[in-house]
């Protein structure tokens, strides 16, 4: 069935380290969503990505989808403890109507 | 404009027994879907509804139901209860139901089977 593999599981950084966790499906993928769940929290929506090869940034995060659509990636640059959590990728297959998600990267991130 | 709300927080069930959970989306979101959460397994595609419409199922026994009511509302129940469906269980509303728009999630249940 479609997968959405994201690596690494966890990451353990120190503070103003750089982070990426990446995300790979089996299958093209239509977009591509990024969410972060705080500890204790639940996901909160970041971003969408849609076209081959775009890149968006938020600040110290920047995004990236693939151009086959099969792959992102998310790279925060100089970590802060604020970004402590677990960041979800998901995304739409063709006309599957889930969307299939991967099984989150947690971040750590020592002071 | 007001969150998505969960109802009850959290829940303490013996096996064998049922339970249900309540949703309430964002005003003017028609779309919930039910996901559960359990370490090491990420988010689980429960189910999908639109205007009191199931749309899309994911790969559960048939224990687990849903329902979403005119106002949107949803409830989703679990019936039997294992030991294994201890976990946080999230609702999350989406304006239009398509594949572009954003989740945005409730709290969640955490529940608890002993």
């Amino acid at each position: 069935g479609q997968q959405v593999m994201q690596i690494p599981q966890y990451q353990h950084v120190q503070e103003g380290e750089d982070f990426t966790t990446y995300c790979n499906s089996s299958t093209t993928l239509s977009n591509i969503q990024w969410y972060k769940q705080r500890p204790g929290g639940h996901p909160v929506f970041l971003i969408q990505l849609v076209k081959s090869g775009e890149v968006k940034k938020q600040k110290r995060l920047t995004f990236q989808f693939g151009e086959a659509k099969k792959n992102s990636s998310l790279h925060i640059t100089a970590t802060q403890t604020t970004d402590v959590g677990t960041y979800f990728c998901a995304g739409y297959a063709g006309n599957n109507r889930k969307l299939i998600w991967g099984l989150g990267t947690s971040l750590a991130v020592n002071p | 404009k007001a969150g998505v709300t969960q109802t009850p927080r959290y829940l303490i069930k013996t096996r064998g027994q049922q339970v249900t959970l309540s949703c309430s989306p964002i005003s003017g979101h028609r779309s919930v879907s039910w996901y559960q959460q359990t370490p090491g397994q990420g988010l689980q595609f429960l189910f999908e509804y639109f205007s009191e419409t199931q749309r899309n199922k994911g790969n559960f026994p048939g224990r687990f139901s849903g329902r979403q009511f005119s106002n949107s509302r949803s409830e989703m129940n679990v019936s039997t209860l294992e030991l294994g469906d201890s976990a946080l269980y999230l609702c999350a509303s989406n304006f239009l139901g398509t594949a572009y728009n954003e989740q945005f999630f409730g709290p969640g249940t955490r529940l608890t089977v002993l």
